[in-house]
């Protein structure tokens, strides 16, 4: 069974740094590209990051780009999103979804709440 | 980039009723990949459509999805109790994954 759990999230000043991990199993994680997705409290989803499955393709959204990395490692199935320069308007519950739209694909965790406020 | 514009905001609906939601993008979706997701409160979105009109596994067949180029619309053909919820559009043909806003669908 496809697992996705994300860990790393909580409180940070305006400025500071956070690092979100997650670990997933049940699947072949090197073979599926890897996104992390974030919903402002009471907000609309909105796409972050996307990452191939080798690392070699990297995009952003530009709300982020400059501030925020998405990294993996295959090797421990490990997704991570290294977020520099928070804002308040980061603050959000942060998904990380499989980059698979088949018949059996959209697989998300369950999210990791970040709150940044001093 | 890709703008993707749902409507309307908010469905009021009753249980048996037809619902029918819009997802506009403001440039065509490259080989119509676009995905509906249901989202309730306090939970990660749900997987529906892909491809704009395939089903995901396990999805009821009351949900459809229909269209393409710029104009989409995900149809629930009797509303169940356990589909009023939030639904979003998303398309993933390039790069930014961009979501729709979201259509709350809530009970008449």
């Amino acid at each position: 069974e496809v697992h996705l759990v994300e860990s790393g999230g909580g409180l940070v000043q305006p400025g500071g740094s956070l690092r979100l991990s997650c670990a997933a199993s049940g699947f072949t994680f090197s073979s599926y590209s890897m996104n992390w997705v974030r919903q402002a409290p009471g907000k609309g989803l909105e796409w972050v990051a996307y990452i191939y499955t080798s690392g070699s393709t990297i995009y952003y959204a530009d709300s982020v780009k400059g501030r925020f990395t998405i990294s993996r490692d295959n090797a421990k199935s490990s997704l991570y999103l290294q977020m520099n320069s928070l804002r308040d308007e980061d603050t959000a519950v942060y998904y990380c979804a499989r980059h698979d739209y088949g018949d059996y694909g959209g697989f998300w965790g369950q999210g990791t709440l970040v709150t940044v406020s001093s | 980039e890709i703008v993707l514009t749902q409507s309307p905001g908010t469905l009021s609906l009753s249980p048996g009723e037809r619902g029918t939601l819009s997802c506009r993008a403001s440039q065509s979706v490259s080989s119509n990949y676009l995905a509906w997701y249901q989202q309730k409160p306090g939970q990660a979105p749900r997987f529906l459509i892909y491809g704009a009109s395939r089903r995901a596994a396990g999805i009821p067949d009351r949900f459809s999805g229909s269209g393409s180029g710029t104009d989409f619309t995900l149809t629930i053909s009797r509303l169940e109790p356990e589909d009023f919820a939030v639904y979003y559009c998303q398309q993933y043909g390039s790069s930014p994954f961009a979501f729709g806003q979201g259509t709350k669908l809530e009970i008449k």
